[in-house]
């Protein structure tokens, strides 16, 4: 079983509308969970990270943890054909001291002009 | 501020070759870690070092792979020898500490493999 699963889409939404990308996890002792984006040939950026149940939100991104239901998701606002890359979704316990990422497959966004 | 460092940025061998990769971190960054990036996946982490020690390096196929962090600072990863399977990207990240909560990791550019 994976831990951290993620539909690869692609995901299509037209630009201006609000793109959802959907993250489940197994480990109940994930702690942080991080939103990463990829561009084709380019290395995984940081988006956003979430610790807290319920939502945190910088401009546009708004990610959402519920730890009852293992769920992690990822709202886009205003969708721009900029924003058409790979999501990673990935969970991290804290366990020993330090802090283990496992990263899903990432779903794979695309933004329509 | 200089971001991850990698080098070379490609590299074409025939399988039983061996090779290396090089890593410099963000300086100061006490972690860094090696992922194998396979396309269409997404990175699965190969090893991590707290400074020059090794904290995690339980997806590392050890008959075939190695990695070492002298003085702290800089990281080669080496395959040896190759298997078509290793064809990939290969990813150094780092971080300023290894544990507390959203410690972000900031990746280098890659190293593309074809395993010929």
């Amino acid at each position: 079983q994976k831990e951290v699963e993620q539909n690869s889409g692609p995901l299509s939404v037209p630009e201006g509308a609000i793109a959802s990308l959907n993250c489940t996890y197994s480990d109940r002792g994930s702690q942080s969970f991080f939103w990463y984006r990829q561009y084709s040939g380019k290395s995984p950026e940081l988006i956003m990270f979430i610790y807290s149940n319920g939502d945190k939100e910088d401009g546009r991104f708004t990610a959402q943890l519920n730890k009852a239901s293992q769920y992690v998701s990822l709202l886009i606002r205003d969708s721009q054909p900029s924003d058409s890359a790979t999501y990673l979704c990935a969970g991290a316990p804290n366990s020993g001291g330090y802090q283990k990422v496992t990263f899903g497959t990432g779903t794979k966004l695309q933004v329509i002009p | 501020e200089a971001g991850v460092a990698q080098s070379p940025r490609y590299k074409i061998i025939e399988k039983r070759q061996s090779v290396a990769f090089w890593c410099n971190p963000i300086s100061g960054h006490a972690t860094l870690y090696w992922y194998q990036q396979i396309l269409g996946q997404g990175p699965k982490l190969l090893i991590q070092f707290q400074n020059n020690g090794v904290v995690d390096d339980s997806q590392l196929p050890k008959d075939r792979f190695s990695a070492e962090r002298l003085k702290g600072v800089d990281s080669t990863l080496k395959i040896q020898p190759a298997k078509l399977e290793d064809s990939a990207v290969y990813l150094c990240a780092s971080s300023l500490t290894p544990s507390g909560r959203g410690e972000t990791q900031y990746f280098g550019p890659g190293t593309r493999l074809l395993v010929l």
